[in-house]
């Protein structure tokens, strides 16, 4: 089965300051993978997507996340923190289920805080 | 794009009831998904919901426990049954408009549910 892993329960960056959230994945095959947020009372709202191309993948409110294909790796990015940014942020793998459905697979979520 | 509510937005319940979570999108889509997001933990499928054909399950989770309807294309529930304070969670419905797993998921607000 499919799976990412966040090391990181909580990522905290002064405003203004780059950030990084970590991400790892695990996976049989090409990975189609994704980077969700969720701020506080509210649903998961989609930032990017890596399906092929190109390593380097820009999203919503400034984000981008590397994909790193030797490391196993998909961290999110952005250069300069804002503290609005504060939210807890999912990265996630598709995965097939034994319907042949596809389906998304969570990590267990990172806590981003920044501070003005 | 999609649209998605969902009601109740959270709700406190008492041992041994059952919750029913309405999820109404705004445009007709194949597949629905409902998660549980227990406390500090990440998103967990519960089942796979298709117009027309009995929901699919997810490992640890049984219809007994959460049945689901999906009545017609924009519209599904999914019920809490026999609660219990295992079952505090959130739970979010979430749809994918187009079919295709490169696309991203939308999800509604989500459900706040405590059982007391």
């Amino acid at each position: 089965a499919q799976s990412v892993a966040q090391p990181e329960d909580q990522v905290k960056v002064a405003e203004g300051n780059p950030l990084t959230v970590k991400c790892t994945y695990s996976v049989s095959g090409n990975p189609y993978l994704f980077w969700y947020v969720q701020y506080p009372n509210r649903g998961l709202q989609f930032l990017l997507k890596y399906i092929t191309g190109d390593n380097l993948v820009k999203g919503s409110y400034g984000f981008e996340a590397e994909f790193n294909k030797s490391q196993t790796s998909f961290h999110l990015k952005k250069p300069s923190a804002l503290v609005s940014d504060s939210a807890l942020y999912f990265c996630a793998v598709r995965d097939l289920m034994n319907t042949g459905f596809q389906k998304l697979v969570f990590g267990t979520g990172t806590r981003l805080l920044v501070s003005p | 794009s999609a649209v998605i509510s969902q009601k109740p937005s959270r709700d406190i319940c008492q041992r041994g009831t059952s919750l029913t979570i309405q999820c109404q999108v705004d445009s007709q889509v194949t597949m629905m998904f409902w998660y549980r997001q227990q406390p500090g933990q990440s998103l967990t499928l519960i089942a796979t919901a298709n117009q027309g054909s009995e929901a699919t399950y997810e490992s640890g989770f049984v219809i007994d426990k959460f049945p689901i309807s999906r009545p017609n294309l924009t519209f599904s529930t999914l019920t809490v049954s026999n609660m219990s304070p295992e079952d505090s969670s959130i739970y979010l419905c979430s749809v994918h408009p187009t079919g295709g797993m490169s696309e991203k998921l939308f999800f509604g607000s989500g459900t706040q549910l405590s059982v007391l």
